[in-house]
């Protein structure tokens, strides 16, 4: 398996504009998760999808926030509008069974908004 | 809840020396435990993982970690370090709130090795 591929790798985008990160976890893994990584907070938990249900988003920052996994193999993060404080590395991962497992985490995006 | 607290963001040993990154964990249940390696511009790769089969843990790398109840620690170490091992560490453990299933991570901690 590939592991888990997120796209873009970068994204410099203008405030107030509309970005859109994607993801596609490993193949057969129930769990998936968002999180994002900054110097001052570390790594925060935005959202959490267990068989492509939200299980937990009280980690989204606000509402120009939101997160879609349509199907198993596919998941995207959106901010609109985008503003400069979210600037940061956004990682996805995922994880198959139960809580001993390990999660396995994508390359990351690293986002700018200017 | 669960937490995890890492005891010094950025550690420097020379090559060769004695590695040791110190992480404490909170929880009200028997932990899983996780070590996981960030490199520059990469995401985070599992070095190994406790989950009560046994308190010495052995991972990628030269790397393990000892479970220890009594201190509520879960330590990480290698022998002898190597200019490879210049990375971000972060020790996790598992979530058995809301969001079960979710790993809650410590800051890190930055590691440097000199020659």
């Amino acid at each position: 398996d590939a592991g888990v591929i997120q796209s873009p790798r970068h994204e410099v985008t203008e405030m107030g504009q509309e970005v859109t990160l994607r993801c596609k976890p490993i193949s057969g893994h129930n769990s998936l998760f968002w999180y994002r990584q900054t110097m001052m907070r570390g790594l925060e938990l935005l959202i959490y999808f267990n068989n492509n249900v939200p299980i937990d988003d009280s980690g989204m920052p606000e509402d120009r926030f939101s997160a879609k996994m349509p199907n198993a193999s596919f998941s995207t993060l959106k901010i609109q509008p985008s503003e400069p404080r979210d600037s940061a590395v956004y990682f996805c991962a995922s994880r198959s069974g139960t809580g001993e497992a390990e999660a396995f985490f994508g390359q990351g995006t690293r986002l700018t908004v200017v | 809840a669960q937490s995890v607290t890492q005891l010094g963001s950025h550690v420097s040993v020379s090559e060769g020396a004695l590695v040791l990154l110190r992480c404490n964990y909170s929880s009200s249940v028997p932990p899983y435990l996780f070590w996981y390696v960030q490199y520059p511009n990469q995401g985070l790769q599992l070095l190994l993982k406790y989950t009560s089969a046994a308190t010495l843990v052995k991972g990628i790398n030269g790397f393990e970690a000892e479970f220890k109840k009594s201190e509520t620690s879960f330590h990480l170490t290698k022998p002898s370090a190597h200019m490879s091992d210049a990375a971000e560490y972060f020790c996790a453990v598992r979530n058995y709130g809301g969001s079960q299933g979710n790993l809650i991570f410590g800051k890190g901690t930055k590691l440097s090795v000199k020659p």
